[in-house]
């Protein structure tokens, strides 16, 4: 079973327009990743934030995480058509080596 | 500095062969994970190895195994295999002990016929 649910399963904005994406999780973690996947190729790590963070950014990347709802979000601003991709919340087991995934964000950024 | 790379890129078998797919990872990275993704889906874990041993495995049956070397290269295998296992199969890097960031190779593409 996926340790983390996104939300929505499919975004489709236009450019310049901010995307916002949400990530539910079941058990305690020690942080929350956020990748990107373009079309069928490797996932890219774009950012880590830990469970006693509940914000940080990175570019025109901003994340939030609430630990007492086992929620997280990830907000891209002023998006770009290169923005479309795939958005995975992920996070590790209690262990720290086994890293599960969300069922992903289909994100289409249109010109 | 060389990122992760895996081979083959695409690899197509039938039902109840076996495959072999490998991973060098990222320059200085001692830990490999190799993770199914089937189309439309997340990643699911398979296992990961860190100093030769298999150190956590996920959901999956016997017929998946792995091996990693002293470079810290790994292959995984898959014997017997089924229409099911067709899917890209992605391998990640990260050292030591684990809760950082993932750094994934583009994924070998297998379809099983």
């Amino acid at each position: 079973s996926q340790q983390g649910e996104e939300d929505p399963q499919a975004l489709s904005i236009q450019e310049g327009e901010n995307a916002t994406m949400n990530c539910s999780y079941k058990t305690s973690i020690n942080n929350l990743q956020w990748y990107r996947q373009n079309s069928g190729r490797g996932l890219v790590h774009l950012i880590l934030i830990r469970s006693n963070e509940r914000e940080k950014h990175s570019g025109r990347l901003r994340v939030t995480l609430d630990t007492s709802k086992k929620s997280s979000s990830l907000l891209i601003t002023a998006s770009r058509a290169a923005d479309t991709a795939s958005y995975f919340c992920a996070t590790w087991n209690n262990a720290g080596n086994m890293l599960t995934f969300g069922g992903g964000t289909r994100l289409m950024v249109k010109p | 500095d060389a990122g992760v790379t895996q081979s083959p890129t695409h690899l197509i078998k039938t039902r109840g062969q076996q495959v072999t797919l490998r991973c060098s990872p990222k320059s200085g990275h001692d830990t490999v994970s190799w993770y199914q993704q089937a189309l439309g889906q997340g990643p699911q874990f398979i296992f990961q190895y860190y100093e030769e041993e298999e150190r956590q495995r996920g959901n999956f049956p016997d017929r998946f195994s792995g091996h990693q070397f002293p470079n810290y290269s790994s292959e995984l295998n898959v014997n017997a295999l089924l229409l099911g296992d067709s899917a890209l199969y992605l391998c990640a890097s990260s050292t030591g002990r684990a809760l950082r960031a993932q750094y994934f190779g583009p994924g070998t593409r297998l379809t099983v016929l």
